[in-house]
């Protein structure tokens, strides 16, 4: 049973383009959405979270949008740079201590 | 301030046999959880160590077992090793006061390879 849905599983975009992820969750429940970024070789690191009491959140170069009537949530990067080529997972929380993640998007940017 | 430590990094064990992985939490982190992550896919749950007992179980099989220690370090064994056991295993730790809303901290992980 997949909780969180994320699209594309691949992303291509130019230096100072604003690559969109999306995921949609199906746990009306869920109170936290939080995006990982993850490089090769490394573990995943928290890079920016929602909760759904707010429709947006900005940190930096990152943005979260969320559409709690739709079940969906995304996120965007401004200016995106070639370091921020990654792969990104949407994850949502299960219980207090466990997230589900969803299958990530492979972002590249290229130069 | 050192954050959550994996080893082996790599590891390499034909199918049948038994695999330890170890994690030292992240300074001032009491809760140890465990994720597989398989080629391409997101992390999937294993289970969860607080107060050196398991607490949260996702849905993999016995199989897999883990330990806690007084020092919040973990382990995770896997026995009778499948092909299908390959994979990065991910050691997450965080403090159970906060629980998720400040984040988990993830390890780099240990590859593991079954052949």
């Amino acid at each position: 049973q997949q909780q969180v849905k994320q699209s594309p599983q691949s992303l291509i975009v130019q230096k100072g383009g604003i690559p969109i992820i999306n995921c949609a969750y199906e746990n009306t429940a869920f109170d936290y959405f939080p995006w990982y970024q993850q490089f090769p070789g490394k573990g995943p690191a928290l890079l920016i979270a929602i909760r759904p009491d707010v429709s947006e959140k900005k940190e930096g170069r990152f943005t979260i949008s969320f559409n709690k009537s739709a079940k969906q949530f995304s996120l965007h990067i401004m200016d995106s740079q070639p370091g921020d080529s990654a792969t990104y997972f949407c994850a949502a929380p299960q219980g207090a201590q466990k997230l589900v993640f969803g299958q990530g998007t492979r972002l590249t940017i290229n130069p | 301030d050192a954050g959550v430590t994996q080893s082996p990094t790599h590891l390499i064990k034909t199918r049948g046999q038994q695999v330890t992985l170890r994690c030292s939490p992240k300074s001032g982190h009491d809760t140890v959880s465990w994720y597989q992550q398989a080629l391409g896919q997101g992390p999937q749950f294993i289970f969860q160590y607080y107060e050196e007992e398991e607490r949260q179980r996702g849905n993999f099989p016995d199989r897999f077992s883990g330990h806690q220690f007084p020092n919040y370090s973990s382990e995770l064994n896997v026995n009778a090793l499948l092909l299908g056991d390959s994979a990065l295993y991910l050691c997450a730790s965080s403090f159970r006061g906060t629980g998720l809303h400040y984040g988990y901290t993830f390890g780099s992980g240990t590859r593991l390879t079954v052949v």
